[in-house]
């Protein structure tokens, strides 16, 4: 069946420095992809999102790259700081509105 | 500006109880879904709404029933409520205008015992 998995549980990065954070999808149909925050408590919160005829899409600190050929995408926060340590998650399309999610990734931020 | 609001925030049922799920959402999105979200696993779709009066199954409904009588409240009911329904429950809501910015609620964690 179709799946959307992280590679990391877990990621330990320094302030200051760049976090990537890497999701692989299985469907090759899905059109939209999607990054997910979220904190402890609290319900996720949209990041950013990469349409599949785009490679790369840019936010406020955050990249979004997405490689069709081997079904990968990553999250790249520039300059990470304390108030990025959250669980991260991407979502891959199965269909208007419906999307498959990955497990997350908990990014930990060190002082 | 209140956005996406779920009451409650905690619940704690016995097995055979029903109850319903509160979402209600401020922004006029025509699109709200229910999702739950287990340890280890991803966010599951239980069920959907393109807009007043209009449902769908998600990829998880046994068990849960939804409505929509209006654009801004979806409950969702557990119908009997089991073990295996112990979870945090998110209620979401998209604009029309866009496919993938999702509003969430804070989730409901929900205990069955």
């Amino acid at each position: 069946g179709e799946s959307v998995g992280l590679h990391l549980p877990t990621l330990s990065v320094q302030e200051g420095d760049n976090s990537i954070i890497n999701c692989a999808y299985s469907n090759s149909a899905s059109d939209y992809f999607i990054w997910y925050k979220q904190e402890s408590g609290k319900g996720p919160q949209f990041i950013i999102d990469i349409r599949s005829n785009m490679d790369k899409r840019q936010g406020q600190r955050v990249t979004v790259l997405l490689n069709k050929t081997v079904k990968h995408l990553s999250l790249q926060i520039a300059a990470t700081q304390p108030g990025d340590s959250a669980v991260y998650f991407c979502a891959a399309s199965v269909g208007t509105y419906k999307y498959i999610f990955g497990t997350g990734t908990r990014l930990k931020v060190l002082a | 500006n209140a956005g996406v609001t779920q009451t409650p925030k905690f619940q704690v049922l016995k097995t055979g109880q029903s109850m319903t799920l509160q979402c209600a959402q401020d922004m006029n999105h025509e699109y709200m879904s229910w999702y739950r979200q287990d340890p280890g696993m991803g966010l599951r779709l239980i069920h959907y709404s393109v807009g007043a009066g209009i449902t769908d199954q998600g990829e998880v409904p046994n068990g849960y029933n939804v409505s929509r009588s209006t654009t801004e409240d979806f409950p969702l009911r557990l119908l009997s409520a089991a073990p295996s329904q112990t979870s945090v429950y998110f209620c979401a809501s998209t604009s029309g205008g866009s496919v993938t910015e999702a509003f969430f609620g804070q989730g409901t964690r929900l205990t069955v015992v």
